[in-house]
């Protein structure tokens, strides 16, 4: 059965700290798909990365960074330096391949706030 | 490229009352995808049409339907509404982020709103 884990349900930090938001996941699928999307108070769920089992690379966009690990089941999320317009809610996700990878199994979120 | 649209955005109806939400992919995209989400159960899915037909489906009693049309539009049903239902519906419409089929994400539309009375 496949599972995703966000610990952290709420976290405020001041603006210009680095934050990092934790994903664990479980899954019997050898191949893979990891997701987080970004949830403003508007609702919609903004696309951030996606990351495919068959590759570890980890990825930097501007002030976001994607550490994923295998032998750990982790694919955790920075924001360096954050900004107040980085308040939201943070979705990781993962979807299977056995399945056609297109439902998506949600963790439940992590709430970032970050305060001026 | 218009991203996903959701009509109505807000909806308030009352027990054993039946709703109809739309959803527009965006153009180009085949597969459409519909999310439940509440505070208790957090996001779900609940089914997944592509080109008119339902491929997958979540784990959701029969009062809640959906269909897609020839143009990718689709459609959730939910008949004899019960309080739990109260959610942000959120549909998403899939297609490449880069050149390779496996590069296929889900993009989100605003969602429904939908309170039950």
């Amino acid at each position: 059965a496949q599972k995703v884990t966000q610990a952290q349900t709420e976290i405020s930090v001041v603006e210009k700290e680095d934050v990092t938001l934790d994903c664990v996941y479980e899954t019997r699928d050898t191949t893979y798909y990891l997701f987080w999307y970004k949830q403003p108070p508007s609702g919609e769920l903004v696309f951030l990365i996606r990351r495919n089992s068959f590759d570890e690379q980890n990825e930097i966009s501007g002030r976001y960074s994607w550490n994923f690990q295998k032998s750990t089941s982790s694919f955790n999320f920075t924001i360096t330096a954050s900004q107040v317009v980085d308040s939201a809610v943070y979705f990781c996700a993962l979807s299977e391949a056995v399945t056609g990878a297109n439902n998506l199994f949600f963790g439940t979120g992590t709430r970032l706030t970050v305060i001026p | 490229k218009a991203g996903v649209t959701q009509t109505p955005r807000y909806l308030i109806k009352t027990r054993g009352q039946q709703v109809t939400l739309s959803c527009s992919p965006i153009s180009g995209h085949r597969s459409v995808s519909w999310y439940q989400q509440t505070p208790g159960q957090g996001l779900q899915f609940l089914f997944e049409y592509f080109s008119e037909t339902q491929r997958n489906k979540g784990n959701f009693p029969g009062r809640f339907s959906g269909r897609q049309f020839s143009n990718s539009r689709s459609e959730m049903n939910v008949s004899t509404l019960e309080l739990g239902d109260s959610a942000l519906y959120l549909c998403a419409s899939r297609g490449r982020t880069g050149g390779a089929r496996y590069q296929e994400t889900q993009y989100f539309g605003p969602g429904t709103r939908l309170l039950v009375l």
